[in-house]
C-alpha cells in the first residue's frame, strides 16, 4: 500500500532555530505539494513541484522558507529562522499528472511543528 | 479565478441521520476535477472521490453519495445513516488548469460531528 511519508511527525523548537521537514512521495508520482494547515487560515498551498522542478512557491514567505527536491524520492521544506507564527501542521502530498489528466493528491500524515 | 466555498462550518447530527455537505465552486476552466477529502481526528487527509467536469452522473459508494450539478456549480456530499466514525472535517477541492500543475483549491472545510 503506497503512502506518502513525512518526517518528523512532531517537532518542537525554539524561535530562531532551523527546521527541516522531509517528505517521500509515492514512487512514480511526478508532482509534490507542500501545504500548511492552521485553524485560522485552513489549508494553504506553500509550494509545488512537477518532475522535481518548482512550479510555484508564491505561497511561501520567501525570506525564511525554502523548498527543494534533491531527487525524485525526497522533498524538503526548510524554515530558517523559525518563528512562533510558523506553528502549524505541514502536509506533503504527491500526485501523478499525465498529459491533461488531473489526478487526486495523496497526503502524508503531516508534521506538527511548534515553535516556542 | 478558482474558488471553492463550503458555507457550512460545523454540522452536528444524531447517529443514523442523513447529512449533506455543500460545496460550491467557481472556475473558468472547461475541464476541471472536483474532489472530496476527509480529515478525521487523527489528522490525515483521506481521499474520497474524484469527479471530472464531463461526468455529471451521481455516484454512490456505500453510505456515501455525491451529487454533481454543473448548472449550479455544486458538488454536494451526502452521508446516509451517519455513524460516529463519520465525525471528521470534510474538504471539497477543485483542480486548477493543467498548466498550473494540477494545483488544488481547497474549501475551508465542514466539521461534522455525529452524536451517538
Amino acid at each position: 500500500d503506497a503512502r506518502v511519508t513525512q518526517t518528523p511527525r512532531h517537532k518542537v523548537t525554539e524561535m530562531g532555530q532551523e527546521v527541516t521537514m522531509r517528505c517521500q512521495p509515492i514512487l512514480g508520482h511526478n508532482t509534490v505539494f507542500w501545504y500548511r494547515q492552521t485553524m485560522m487560515q485552513g489549508l494553504e498551498l506553500l509550494a509545488y513541484f512537477r518532475n522535481r522542478a518548482p512550479l510555484d512557491d508564491s505561497g511561501m514567505p520567501k525570506d525564511r522558507f525554502s523548498a527543494e527536491m534533491p531527487d525524485a524520492t525526497l522533498a524538503t521544506l526548510k524554515i530558517q529562522p523559525s518563528e512562533p507564527r510558523d506553528s502549524a501542521v505541514y502536509f506533503c502530498a504527491s500526485g501523478l499528472v499525465l498529459d491533461s489528466s488531473y489526478n487526486e493528491q495523496f497526503f502524508g500524515p503531516g508534521t506538527r511543528l511548534t515553535v516556542l | 479565478a478558482q474558488k471553492v466555498t463550503q458555507a457550512q462550518t460545523e454540522i452536528s447530527v444524531v447517529e443514523k441521520e442523513d447529512v449533506t455537505l455543500d460545496c460550491v465552486y467557481e472556475t473558468r476552466d472547461t475541464t476541471y476535477y472536483l474532489f472530496w477529502y476527509k480529515q478525521p481526528p487523527s489528522g490525515e487527509l483521506v481521499f474520497l472521490i474524484r469527479r471530472n467536469s464531463f461526468d455529471e452522473q451521481n455516484e454512490i459508494s456505500g453510505r456515501y453519495s455525491w451529487n454533481f450539478q454543473k448548472s449550479t456549480s455544486s458538488f454536494n456530499f451526502t452521508i446516509t445513516a451517519s455513524q460516529v466514525v463519520d465525525s471528521a472535517v470534510y474538504f471539497c477541492a477543485l483542480s486548477g488548469s493543467f498548466n498550473a500543475g494540477n494545483q488544488f483549491y481547497f474549501g475551508t472545510g465542514t466539521s461534522l460531528t455525529v452524536i451517538p
